[in-house]
């Protein structure tokens, strides 16, 4: 199994530049979650997603958009990139929401220059 | 006041010691427990959930305090490869509405 699996692994962006951050599992989980991890702030939830064709926003979510197409993919754009997005995204899947414990990506690490 | 909280150390401990993290948290209503361990530059993973009759695995013990809200795990006979990020979290709510909440970890760095 590969788990959950994220791509790119690095990226450099432009302010202002936009791009999709990819996410796939393959464990049937229906849950899947986007967050972003910056030091001292701990991970920060930007958005959700219980089921396809379901997706809400979590506690950062400005800047970012979401859909959920299928079970298996997640993935995060960035509609128009600003430093204040740098930062290391993982993207996460469980059962139920996280209750039996998250299984997270590998991440990326965005930086907006 | 954050939601959940923890010493963000670092604890430096020799190899063979006995190391304990504590991780508070402010919402009574919190149902579920977790201690995640965090390699550099890695993903956090899942090291073991928290039960309220306290839970052994290993090496390692998580106790939950529900009266004074908070959370423990102990480390016994620390190993070199223990050394890393130990993450507390929080869950409120059921099902969909399950909210999780990361503490922002406690470093570990064990020593020869």
């Amino acid at each position: 199994n590969a788990g959950v699996t994220q791509t790119p692994k690095f990226q450099v962006l432009k302010t202002g530049q936009s791009m999709t951050l990819q996410c796939a599992q393959d464990m049937n989980h229906e849950y899947m979650s986007w967050y972003r991890q910056d030091p001292g702030m701990g991970l920060r939830l930007i958005h959700y997603s219980v089921g396809a064709g379901i997706t809400d926003q979590g506690e950062v979510p400005n800047g970012y958009n979401v859909s959920r197409s299928t079970t298996e993919d997640f993935p995060l754009r960035l509609l128009s990139a600003a430093p204040s997005q740098t930062s290391v995204y993982f993207c996460a899947s469980s059962y139920g929401a996280g209750i039996y414990g998250y299984t997270f990506g590998s991440g990326t690490r965005l930086t907006v220059v | 006041r954050k939601e959940v909280e923890q010493d963000p150390g670092p604890f430096n401990v020799p190899e063979g010691a006995t190391v304990a993290f504590n991780c508070t948290y402010s919402n009574s209503a919190s149902q579920s427990f977790f201690w995640y361990r965090q390699d550099c530059r890695k993903e956090p993973k899942l090291l073991m959930s928290v039960y309220s009759s306290g839970n052994e695995d290993g090496r390692f013990t998580a106790q939950l305090n529900r009266a004074s809200q908070y959370i423990s795990l102990l480390i016994r006979d620390s190993k070199l490869s223990d050394s890393a990020t130990y993450l507390c979290v929080v869950t409120r709510g059921t099902g969909t509405a399950s909210k999780l909440t990361f503490g922002t970890g406690t470093r570990l760095q064990v020593t020869l």
